[in-house]
């Protein structure tokens, strides 16, 4: 079964300092996503990505963060200048069609900023 | 926006017993509900969903039903096995081009032997 594949699977970063959380998404998928739990917490929407450009973005994703698909198979989330707060486990995830069906997520990578 | 409660946020059974999970929703133009389950440390798996145009949708021990004159839709789990234990989700999502998903709070299930 395809998957959704995230590296590294956990970063300690220092406050400050910029992080690249990298994810490869389903080879024939065309939507793909960033999410983010806080642990303990519920699972929130952090931005939406399709032909090449944000289609939506929730009020966590500030300046302080981007998404790019470098190439036809990575898509990555920078954290510019990290703050205690972004402490939680991003979650990359893509989608054949746009309309929640078919979501697949990868496995995370844990972010501690220290 | 879209905004989804999940009740009851932890839920203890012994194994053998059904477990019932209830969210409610706010946008009555959402018309797309899947369930998650999410073990520690894990990514959410998508475990049953359902489309506005069903009432109610069931796969082995697991059925979901759902209400849209009341906005609310419910996961049941029978014959709960210890390997049931692990944080369940909702969702629920708009039927139109890249839509985010809306998660519920999360319900911690216990299924003890």
């Amino acid at each position: 079964e395809p998957e959704v594949t995230q590296t590294p699977s956990h970063q300690v970063t220092q406050m400050g300092q910029e992080v690249i959380l990298r994810c490869v998404p389903i080879s024939n998928h065309l939507y793909f996503y960033w999410y983010r739990q806080i642990l303990g917490q519920k699972v929130e929407f952090l931005v939406s990505f399709y032909n090449n450009e944000i289609s939506e973005k929730s009020e966590i994703f500030d300046d302080q963060f981007s998404v790019e698909r470098p190439d036809g198979s990575n898509f990555t989330l920078k954290i510019r200048s990290t703050k205690l707060e972004d402490s939680a486990m991003y979650f990359c995830a893509s989608s054949g069609q746009g309309n929640g069906y078919g979501y697949t997520f990868g496995s995370g990578t844990r972010l501690t900023v220290v | 926006g879209e905004n989804v409660e999940q009740h009851p946020s932890t839920l203890s059974v012994q194994e053998g017993d059904s477990a019932v999970i209830k969210c409610t929703y706010s946008d009555s133009a959402s018309n797309y509900f899947p369930w998650y389950k999410q073990e520690l440390g894990k990514r959410p798996q998508l475990i049953i969903d359902i489309r506005s145009n069903v009432g109610e949708k069931k796969d082995q021990r697991i059925a979901v039903t759902l209400n849209k004159t009341a906005k609310h839709f419910s996961l049941h789990i029978t014959e709960t096995q210890p390997e049931d234990s692990a944080v369940y989700f909702c969702a629920a999502t708009l039927n139109t081009g890249f839509q985010k998903l809306v998660f519920g709070t999360g319900t911690r299930l216990l299924v003890s032997p």
